[in-house]
């Protein structure tokens, strides 16, 4: 049963260009979170989606940043005109539905370390 | 923001066991307290939960105080793969919908 896939692991961009991050969730989960550990610091959390819904975008930045998690295929994390700030890890993690399913916690990805030239 | 208090760092001897504590004092009642760990460069791991009872697994144990208002990971035998940062967390069990909040954890080094 594989893991939570996150690709690419890593990724550079120029400021101005756009970054794609892609999750796909342990087989049998529906719901994803992603995180972004900036260097040398903990892990804050960004946003959490079901297939199709956006749940709580409430660590999104304002701008720049969106996600969506498509019936079909992956979820995605998408950063418009980057900018050296935007350098960082990015965790996404996946959990089943159910109170019980949850009950041991999340499934973190390795993670896309996005690099901003 | 987080809800528990950890010591930024720690060391450990290998072979010996890794005692790191954690403060939540204002856990509530449906809150359960769980452990991730971080090895450098890599995603969070899940260690252990647990509501009031103490708990063991095969990667550690998880010692709660009667009032709930600390707790203890404990690693019986740290080897030097355990080096991490080590976050321990509260959360409700109600929905899939309770992220999780990470705070500073605390860095353990294990040395040889």
């Amino acid at each position: 049963n594989a893991g939570v896939m996150q690709n690419p692991r890593h990724l550079v961009r120029r400021r101005g260009q756009e970054a794609r991050l892609r999750c796909s969730p342990m087989k049998g989960h529906s719901h994803v979170y992603w995180y972004r550990q900036l260097p040398e610091e903990g892990l804050k959390f960004m946003v959490y989606l079901q297939k199709e819904n956006i749940i709580d975008e409430s660590g999104m930045p304002k701008e720049r940043f969106s996600a969506e998690f498509p019936k079909e295929g992956p979820s995605i994390l998408r950063i418009q005109q980057v900018v050296r700030g935007d350098s960082a890890a990015y965790f996404c993690a996946s959990s089943p539905s159910s109170p019980t399913g949850t009950l041991y916690g999340y499934t973190f990805g390795s993670g896309t370390r996005l690099t901003v030239v | 923001d987080a809800k528990t208090t950890q010591p930024p760092s720690m060391d450990c001897a290998e072979g010996r066991a890794a005692n790191l504590p954690c403060n939540h004092s204002t856990i509530s009642g449906n809150e359960y307290v769980y452990w991730y760990r971080q090895i450098h460069s890599q995603g969070p791991q899940y260690i252990i939960h647990g509501l009031k009872n103490n708990e063991t697994n095969e990667m550690a144990s998880l010692i709660i105080t009667e009032d709930r208002k600390s707790s203890t990971l404990i690693l019986p035998h740290a080897t030097l793969r355990d080096t991490a940062v080590y976050y321990c967390i509260v959360r409700p069990l109600n929905n899939a919908g309770n992220m999780l909040t990470f705070g500073g954890g605390t860095r353990l080094m294990v040395k040889p």
